[in-house]
């Protein structure tokens, strides 16, 4: 199985600050890796697809970049919304693997 | 698009359950359904992919022989049935949209079953 390995676990911020958040495979995923928001008691919402394919309606101060082993999410000014758990996903091969999630916390 | 799942369960070791998800707003035999659990306080864990076009299912390794997932094109319903219930199925289980290309994009609300004695 792959595993996907994020950093840092957790992450304490301010509002208007930029924010990186890094995911590690353990073996080539090509660009199939997707970026999830999650809030407590709901359901994840895909932000990022194919790596770097920002989903329709989600802000643009989110990005992804990366392919192969190494991708990262950068929030560019954190906004009071997006205090909430990060996750990756490799969908390049099954079964598809989460990364362990990574808190977004106000500082 | 929206997916909507079956209520909350609470099922005695060693039971089955089996968690519905409807879907709307879109062709639903254009995409598969995706299965992702989380304990609580825990990540979040794939389960598996079945096909709404074909009889086609991937199952995680640790899910192979106790769980069977299902699709009804008659109703737009995929299921999911997991047997032989541990205490450590308590978790929020979540159905998705997905295709062997795209990754879940839309979830259902997500079912909570318990399992105790």
């Amino acid at each position: 199985d792959i595993q996907m390995t994020q950093s840092p676990s957790t992450l304490s911020a301010s509002v208007g600050d930029g924010v990186t958040i890094t995911c590690r495979a353990n073996g080539s995923i090509s660009r199939w890796l997707a970026w999830y928001q999650q809030k407590p008691g709901k359901a994840p919402k895909l932000l990022i697809s194919k790596a770097s394919s920002l989903k329709s309606g989600v802000p643009s101060r989110f990005s992804g970049i990366g392919g192969g082993t190494e991708f990262t999410l950068t929030i560019s000014s954190l906004q009071p919304d997006d205090f909430a758990t990060y996750y990756c996903q490799q969908y390049n091969i099954y079964p598809e693997t989460f990364g362990q999630g990574t808190k977004v916390e106000i500082k | 698009v929206q997916l909507v799942q079956s209520g909350a369960e609470v099922k005695k070791p060693g039971a089955s359950m089996k968690v519905s998800c409807q879907a709307s707003g879109y062709s639903f035999t254009t995409y598969g359904i995706s299965w992702v659990r989380q304990a609580p306080g825990q990540g979040l864990e794939w389960m598996g992919y079945i096909s709404t076009s074909s009889p086609t299912t991937n199952y995680a390794q640790k899910f192979q022989g106790r769980v069977t997932m299902t699709t009804d094109t008659s109703t737009n319903t995929a299921y999911m049935e997991v047997r032989s219930l541990r205490s450590d199925d308590t978790a929020v289980y979540y159905c998705a949209r997905a295709s062997t290309v795209v990754p879940p994009d839309y979830w259902g609300q997500g079912t909570l079953v318990t399992v105790s004695s």
